[in-house]
């Protein structure tokens, strides 16, 4: 988990807040990803990025924005937060195998 | 939507039994991979089978992929209580390898 770091590690909000996860890896992957996890379910793509140009739409990314600030920086926003999107977020990386790497998570909790 | 499906949701064994876990997907897929993420933490990348082979092993892990039935499992040998996490399979499509669409997971629990 320590090549890719995610802050912060946890999280309150209030309903209508702007709240901004970050992510960090220092594994050289031009590949980055962000993830929804419910309890006892799967993980759902929000977005993913190829390169700091390349921006792409998940399954789910209604109610989410990224920014990609550089190669080893991606960054999530909810622009105004909801309760139902209370989950645990997780990003990852990949090689070009496609295999992922992923950050501890951050556990957000919309009220 | 997605792709895989685990099958069981849940398995609980015996330290040192087999533990047998499988995945079903709908579509046509360039590779299948298995993670395993301890409760609440990260997923790790166990084992990746490319559509064109057929069985893989690493260590204890053996995972096989049929891709007319469109089906996997992965075989975790002499398990032990380490082993208690959730196991999900994850599928990259044949069109395009860009993205994992990732299974809902089966939670195996190893009794010491």
């Amino acid at each position: 988990d320590a090549d890719v770091t995610q802050t912060p590690r946890n999280r309150i909000t209030k309903t209508g807040k702007r709240i901004m996860l970050e992510c960090s890896q220092t594994k050289g992957h031009d590949r980055m990803y962000w993830y929804r996890q419910d309890p006892g379910l799967g993980l759902q793509l929000i977005y993913y990025s190829f390169d700091v140009k390349d921006i792409n739409k998940g399954e789910i990314s209604d109610g989410y924005s990224v920014s990609r600030q550089a190669q080893a920086k991606f960054s999530l926003s909810l622009e105004s937060a909801i309760p139902n999107q209370t989950a645990l977020y997780f990003c990852a990386t990949s090689d070009l195998r496609g295999e992922q790497y992923f950050g501890p998570g951050t556990r957000l909790t919309v009220t | 939507s997605q792709q895989g499906e685990e099958d069981p949701q849940a398995l609980s064994i015996q330290e040192g039994e087999n533990a047998t876990m499988n995945c079903s997907y709908k579509t046509s897929i360039n590779n299948l991979q298995w993670y395993r993420q301890n409760s609440g933490r990260g997923l790790v990348h166990l084992i990746l089978i490319r559509s064109n082979e057929r069985e893989k092993h690493s260590g204890r892990l053996r995972v096989t992929l049929d891709t007319s039935k469109k089906s996997s499992s992965l075989l975790i040998t002499a398990s032990r209580a380490a082993d208690t996490a959730s196991y999900f399979c994850a599928t990259a499509g044949a069109g395009s390898a860009r993205q994992l669409t990732f299974g809902s997971g089966t939670q195996l629990t190893v009794l010491p």
